[in-house]
């Protein structure tokens, strides 16, 4: 089944203390992003990557890192985690620009985090 | 800008009612237009989209009009159901430098009551 695959679905921590979400797709996309949602903003673009070793910021890439060693995998990573990092995020990919320029969005089912 | 804006919420509607969610985008280029629906405890998926001016997404029984005119892509269904009720996010593509990139509205969240 192709998919997009996030973990962990939830997770509470404490300021400061580093954290990895793991995201992980098996349909061979090139472009993968992550978003946070929060309510009243709806889904804000973190980091995006076009391809293995090739990562860009988005709209709010402060206090986020993210790596692409593997076409599949594509970390989310929080050095020093603050409270205002408390979101729903959300991994997503697709063929990118060579599915042309309306091709889908594939969402995982997210992670809540929260950050005390 | 390239921006996305859509009426705001919460929706409310008896089973059967007509609805529609509007949705107006920022005239820069030429987007193409999304819908997607996020269910409870879920990601968001692909409803329907439209790729240049006048064309129709069509799915589960809803419908979306790419107009260039009016800068909108309101979503209508004609008889909505229970199963409906979700939060409902228009989108638009911004393309450059190779990179694909979708902003989003804030969402719309519809409830359906029996």
């Amino acid at each position: 089944e192709a998919q997009v695959t996030q973990n962990p679905r939830y997770l509470i921590t404490v300021t400061g203390k580093k954290l990895t979400v793991t995201c992980s797709q098996n349909m061979n996309h090139e472009y993968m992003s992550w978003y946070r949602q929060d309510p009243g903003l709806g889904l804000r673009q973190i980091y995006y990557s076009m391809n293995v070793e090739v990562t860009d910021k988005g709209d709010v890439p402060e206090g986020y890192k993210v790596s692409r060693k593997e076409k599949r995998n594509f970390p989310l990573i929080l050095e020093s985690p603050s409270p205002n990092q408390t979101s729903l995020y959300f991994c997503a990919s697709s063929l990118g620009p060579r599915g042309g320029g309306a091709s889908e969005l594939f969402f995982g089912s997210g992670t809540q985090l929260s950050v005390l | 800008g390239n921006s996305v804006t859509q009426m705001e919420g919460p929706v409310t509607l008896s089973e059967e009612a007509f609805l529609t969610i509007n949705c107006t985008y920022t005239a820069t280029g030429y987007p193409s237009l999304f819908w997607y629906v996020q269910y409870p405890g879920e990601g968001l998926q692909l409803l329907l989209k439209a790729t240049k001016a006048d064309d129709k997404g069509s799915n589960k029984g809803f419908e979306a009009t790419y107009r260039k005119e009016t800068t909108s892509f309101h979503l209508e269904k004609g008889s909505v159901q229970v199963s409906d009720s979700a939060v409902y996010f228009c989108a638009r593509t911004i393309l450059g430098g190779g990179a694909q990139k979708l902003v989003f509205g804030q969402g719309t969240r519809l409830t359906i009551n029996p």
